[in-house]
């Protein structure tokens, strides 16, 4: 089974903090994904990434930066936490791109959730 | 732009009820997925149809892809308090460097009631 965790369950920060979320694969997988979901605005992607050290922005890049050094590993970082960032986190990550309707089936951590006061 | 639409948004209902999810888009999709997602967890995906016409069972729940791969839909048989969750779809976005980006819905909330 694919393994998908998330460093915290639960995480409260102050206004203007540095909040670093980790997330770890345990199947080899190439893309990793970073969502936040909020009640009636749904999942929405934040970063992704499709090798180490590459990514590329989602629909709401803006406040947060990610990082990737190891394949496993896909770090989502908020330079300087707001409170408009208290919201749930989900990382996921799946296989690599070519290998049709298996590419996009996405496995989930279990979420952080975040609050920022 | 892709958009994956769901419907009811919300749905309660009796244990023991009937129930169907639906996912609609004016987009043609290769495939969808369904994934369900318990209060305070991560979605987990249910399954993944491929084919025009598909249908695939799990249980009690019976997925559909439509025939000309725009829209889905979830039937629950004799819905149980476990059934309850968020219920998202979702759709491979289009185009070559999508690298396995997906489309979801807004989702569906799910409560049975004992």
């Amino acid at each position: 089974d694919v393994k998908v965790t998330q460093s915290s369950r639960y995480l409260v920060k102050r206004t203007g903090e540095k909040v670093f979320l980790e997330c770890v694969q345990d199947m080899d997988h190439e893309n990793m994904f970073w969502y936040r979901q909020d009640p009636g605005l749904g999942l929405r992607l934040i970063y992704f990434s499709y090798d180490v050290k590459m990514k590329e922005k989602g629909d709401i890049p803006e406040g947060y930066s990610v990082s990737r050094e190891k394949k496993e590993r896909f770090s989502l970082i908020l330079e300087s936490a707001s409170t408009n960032q208290t919201s749930m986190y989900l990382c996921a990550s799946s296989l690599s791109v070519g290998l049709g309707a298996l590419s996009y089936e996405q496995y989930f951590g279990p979420g952080t959730r975040l609050t920022v006061t | 732009t892709q958009l994956l639409e769901q419907s009811p948004q919300f749905l309660s209902i009796q244990e023991g009820e009937n129930l169907t999810v639906y996912c609609n888009s004016s987009s043609v999709f290769s495939s969808l997925q369904w994934y369900r997602q318990e209060p305070g967890e991560g979605p987990v995906l249910l399954v993944t149809v491929v084919t025009g016409g598909e249908v695939k069972k799990l249980k009690r729940l019976t997925f559909q892809f439509g025939d000309a791969r725009k829209d889905s839909s979830l039937h629950i048989t004799a819905a149980q308090p476990g059934d309850t969750g968020l219920y998202l779809c979702a759709g491979p976005n289009a185009g070559g460097t999508s690298y396995g980006k997906l489309t979801f819905g807004q989702g569906t909330i799910l409560t049975v009631h004992p």
